[in-house]
């Protein structure tokens, strides 16, 4: 079992819609989970970390996480087309200082 | 948030030469550096974690003579790419861990696209 898994998709959305990005992570004990957007031929840029269960909300991202289920998500509200991009997941699991990273969800916003 | 800086970002080199990657944290002080390779269309590979002052730990399939690492500095790491070969051409990209700052976000450099001819 990946340490860390996502739906490759791609996940396709009309402009305006919500995208929801799902992760799931293996280790029960992990601390800090994060999402990094990534557009092609670029390098990752941080979105959001979370550290608790529950929403945490910013601007129009929202990262949910569910320690219990294991389970991290992101929302993506009023959807637009320059959101277009790769969605990656990582998961520190703090037995060392390393990230785990997901294999990434490619995001398609239609216009 | 933090500022990662890599050099250079594209570079072309023939086959047999070896490649020196930098990369710097420009406003903290990184006591940990992470290099990543990446293919086209496939995830970040993790290939080594580099500590300031001491010596890097590699991931389990890359050869630590042929990627050489040095942190020597809390603000810089270099990725020499010793003879390098076309199988090695990807998108490297280094991030920064602040550990000082108590938080556990990595920022990542702009990444250097090698070409090995």
């Amino acid at each position: 079992q990946k340490e860390v898994e996502q739906n490759s998709g791609p996940l396709s959305v009309p402009e305006g819609a919500i995208a929801s990005l799902n992760c799931t992570y293996s280790d029960r004990g992990s601390q800090s989970f994060f999402w990094y957007r990534q557009y092609s031929g670029k390098s990752p840029e941080l979105i959001m970390s979370i550290y608790s269960n529950g929403d945490q909300e910013d601007g129009r991202f929202t990262a949910q996480l569910n320690k219990a289920s294991q389970y991290v998500s992101l929302l993506i509200r009023d959807s637009q087309p320059s959101d277009s991009a790769t969605y990656l997941c990582a998961v520190n699991n703090n037995y060392g200082q390393n990230f785990v990273f997901g294999p990434g969800t490619r995001l398609s916003v239609l216009p | 948030g933090a500022v990662v800086s890599q050099h250079p970002s594209r570079v072309i080199c023939k086959s047999g030469t070896s490649v020196k990657i930098e990369c710097r944290s420009l406003d903290f002080q990184a006591t940990t550096m992470f290099w990543y390779r990446q293919f086209p269309k496939q995830s970040l590979m993790l290939m080594a974690t580099s500590n300031e002052g001491s010596k890097a730990t590699y991931e389990q399939g890359v050869e630590k003579d042929k990627f050489l690492i040095n942190h020597a500095s809390l603000t810089l790491s270099t990725l020499t790419v010793t003879s390098a070969h076309p199988e090695d051409s990807s998108f490297y990209i280094c991030s920064a861990h602040d550990r000082l700052a108590g938080g556990e976000t990595q920022y990542f450099g702009p990444g250097t696209r090698l070409l090995v001819l």
